[in-house]
């Protein structure tokens, strides 16, 4: 069965902190792996992950993808409160299926 | 226009009523999806419309209806619905209905409609 996996499923930490959250998968096919930000309602589109070990970077957010040991991580440094959200992790098996994991909620304090 | 509409944002309805979500992008996004979505609970797939014809229903019970009258607009058409179906519908595009194209499924997302059946 197709599965993707994040964790840590939530996690709390005090603003400028740096986090990691984890995103595994075992999937019978791989076209990319996505990054989603989720708020209050419409997930939005952070990266898209192809090969193995780019870096794709966006601010303070960065995503990087490890196609052999099937795993990605998304990094935040220097949290600010407006990065509390939940942060969905898909798969894109091609035919328009993507394969989401549970998602991280994320909480920064200030 | 880089959006994805969805209206109403709330709607709350009796078991016996029939109501509409509906959807529009003017993105030319050629692929449109429905997806379901519980609390704590990612996403779940129930439609997609690849140039206006549906090609994926993932088994959805027939008190969902899709409906694609042109490549700008989605709907979904509600009928005799439970009470667990109480959830965020969510509304996403893409570029391309697959074709190999990397990225092609890059979604993006309406804000939702949240639908509180009663």
């Amino acid at each position: 069965e197709d599965k993707v996996v994040q964790s840590p499923l939530s996690l709390v930490v005090h603003e400028g902190d740096t986090v990691t959250l984890n995103c595994s998968y075992e999937v019978t096919n791989f076209r990319s792996l996505l990054w989603y930000k989720q708020e209050k309602k419409a997930p939005t589109f952070l990266f898209m992950l192809t090969s193995s070990g780019i870096e794709k970077k966006s601010g303070r957010l960065s995503s990087i993808l490890d196609k052999k040991e099937l795993f990605s991580i998304l990094n935040i440094t220097a949290t600010q409160t407006g990065d509390s959200a939940i942060y969905l992790c898909a798969v894109d098996q091609g035919a328009q299926k993507l394969v989401f994991g549970q998602g991280t909620r994320l909480t920064i304090n200030p | 226009d880089t959006e994805v509409t969805q209206t109403p944002k709330h709607l709350v309805m009796g078991m016996t009523n029939k109501k509409s979500l509906k959807c529009e992008q003017h993105m030319g996004h050629r692929a449109m999806y429905w997806y379901k979505q519980k609390a704590k609970k990612p996403p779940e797939l129930m439609f997609v419309y690849s140039y206006e014809k549906l090609s994926i229903n993932e088994s959805v019970p027939s008190r969902f209806s899709p409906e694609c009258p042109n490549s700008s607009l989605l709907n979904l058409h509600l009928h005799a619905l439970q009470p667990e179906d109480s959830a965020l519908y969510l509304c996403a595009s893409s570029l391309h209905p697959g074709q190999g194209l990397s990225g092609a499924n890059v979604l993006t997302f309406g804000a939702g409609s949240r639908l509180t059946v009663l």
